[in-house]
């Protein structure tokens, strides 16, 4: 699985949009790109997943470059409770997540 | 989505001694994974448990320090033996479900804050 490089911490002011970057430059045509994040004390939870399409649900938008080897999780309205790490990571499917170091974001009030 | 539940949600144990962990869904999953989060860093994953099989388990883990059982479709222990202060850690589980267009997500239960002295 492609390795992920993230920066390890970021602030957002509340009410902004918050955007977290990633690198991949070795991702594989196979590979999806996997968003979940961890509120302190929870286990992780799933955020949104693409191919090589953007994509948005009711919790983010992902933006992922055409050549694939970046991309950016999009909070278009940060609050509070999205303070948490955010992890990008690569797979072919769900199995066998493997979870980089992730970007520390803090909402500011 | 599934919905998890660990047992215990926090315990403190002596060194030498054994804990099991206990994770409960409430849907039949074929796929349960066990990780482990060491104060402070990311998730690794330990091993991935099928009903009906032996556990596969990652590099860096065996079967002699975390035995895991998977009875059925709903629910998995992990057991943490012969613990060091090493092994304080977070250990969560997670189970697998397909969704729409074939592609599968994850989902995970609170974890299990274990303090080895």
């Amino acid at each position: 699985d492609a390795k992920t490089t993230q920066p390890p911490s970021m602030d957002c002011a509340e009410g902004r949009a918050a955007n977290l970057p990633c690198n991949h430059s070795t991702i594989s045509g196979n590979e999806y790109v996997y968003w979940y994040r961890q509120i302190h004390s929870q286990g992780p939870q799933y955020i949104i997943h693409g191919l090589k399409n953007n994509e948005t649900n009711e919790m983010a938008s992902l933006i992922i470059t055409e050549d694939r080897k970046s991309s950016t999780l999009i909070l278009p309205h940060a609050t509070l409770r999205d303070t948490a790490v955010y992890y990008c990571i690569m797979q072919t499917g769900a199995n066998n997540l493997f979870f980089g170091t992730g970007t520390r974001l803090t909402v500011i009030p | 989505s599934a919905v998890i539940s660990q047992k215990p949600s926090r315990d403190i144990c002596q060194r030498g001694t054994s804990l099991t962990i206990q994770c409960q869904v409430d849907s039949q999953v074929t796929m349960m994974f066990w990780y482990r989060q060491q104060p402070g860093q990311s998730l690794t994953l330990i091993a991935t448990a099928n009903q009906g099989s032996e556990a596969t388990y990652e590099s860096g883990f065996v079967i002699d320090k975390f035995p895991i059982s998977r009875p059925n479709l709903t629910f998995s222990t992990l057991t943490v033996s012969n613990m060091s202060p090493e092994d304080s850690s977070i250990y969560l589980c997670s189970v697998e479900e397909q969704r729409r267009s074939a592609w599968n997500e994850q989902f995970f239960g609170p974890g299990t804050r274990l303090t080895v002295l």
